[in-house]
């Protein structure tokens, strides 16, 4: 079956450090990945996502590219802020399945001033 | 609406107890997931419709789990004779196609604790 596996947290890290959350998947066929992140006491929000090999998702300052001879989907950002702190989640989604998501178990992130 | 919403934000409910959850999606997304996240942990799927029909009910936990839309819109998750282990958060989200790849936006999610 399709599986997610991140690394596990917290991530402590320093205002402007640079950030990375390996992520890698199995599954079936071609599956679109995504990145979600759940800021303190909010829902879960889309971050980035990429739906096919190659293929870079970027928003607010964070990369990740779909690496299919890996089966990797890390996430990068280069100069994080105090505000980045949250929880993050891998998810990958199979149109052929429905479009469900199968998420990782999230990494917390924290950045200290 | 302007997002998806989700009442109540918090239940308690006495193990055994019946209890209802509501989502009311984005207007007009055809999409309906509901998903369980236990503390600490990632979301795991419960189910979903595309408009009323429920196409994939696989992630129900037992026959204690029933989810309907009956009209298309509107999405009920009912738990019956709860557990302790059913004590999660329980997600909704939408999205506006199926088939496809859509992006699936999630509402603030319910809180269940059962004592």
């Amino acid at each position: 079956g399709n599986s997610v596996t991140q690394m596990e947290g917290p991530v402590t890290l320093s205002e402007e450090a640079f950030l990375t959350i390996n992520c890698t998947y199995t599954a079936t066929g071609y599956p679109s990945l995504f990145w979600y992140v759940q800021y303190p006491g909010e829902g879960l929000q889309l971050l980035l996502k990429a739906t096919k090999a190659d293929d870079k998702g970027s928003n607010k300052g964070f990369e990740a590219t779909y690496r299919k001879e890996t089966t990797s989907f890390h996430l990068e950002k280069g100069s994080v802020q105090v505000s980045d702190s949250a929880v993050y989640f891998c998810a990958l989604a199979r149109i052929a399945a429905g479009n469900k998501l199968t998420f990782g178990g999230g990494t917390r992130v924290l950045v200290k001033p | 609406g302007a997002g998806v919403s989700q009442s109540p934000r918090y239940k308690v409910a006495k193990r055994g107890q019946d209890v209802a959850l509501r989502c009311d999606p984005i207007s007009g997304h055809v999409s309906l997931f509901w998903y369980q996240q236990a503390l600490g942990q990632g979301p795991e799927f419960l189910t979903y419709f595309q408009n009323e029909a429920q196409l994939d009910k696989s992630g129900l936990p037992s026959d204690r789990f029933f989810a309907e839309r009956p009209e298309g819109s509107v999405s009920t998750l009912k738990i019956q004779r709860t557990q302790q282990e059913d004590s999660a958060v329980y997600l909704c989200a939408s999205s506006s196609m199926w088939g496809t790849e859509d992006t699936q936006y999630f509402g603030p999610g319910t809180r269940l604790t059962v004592l």
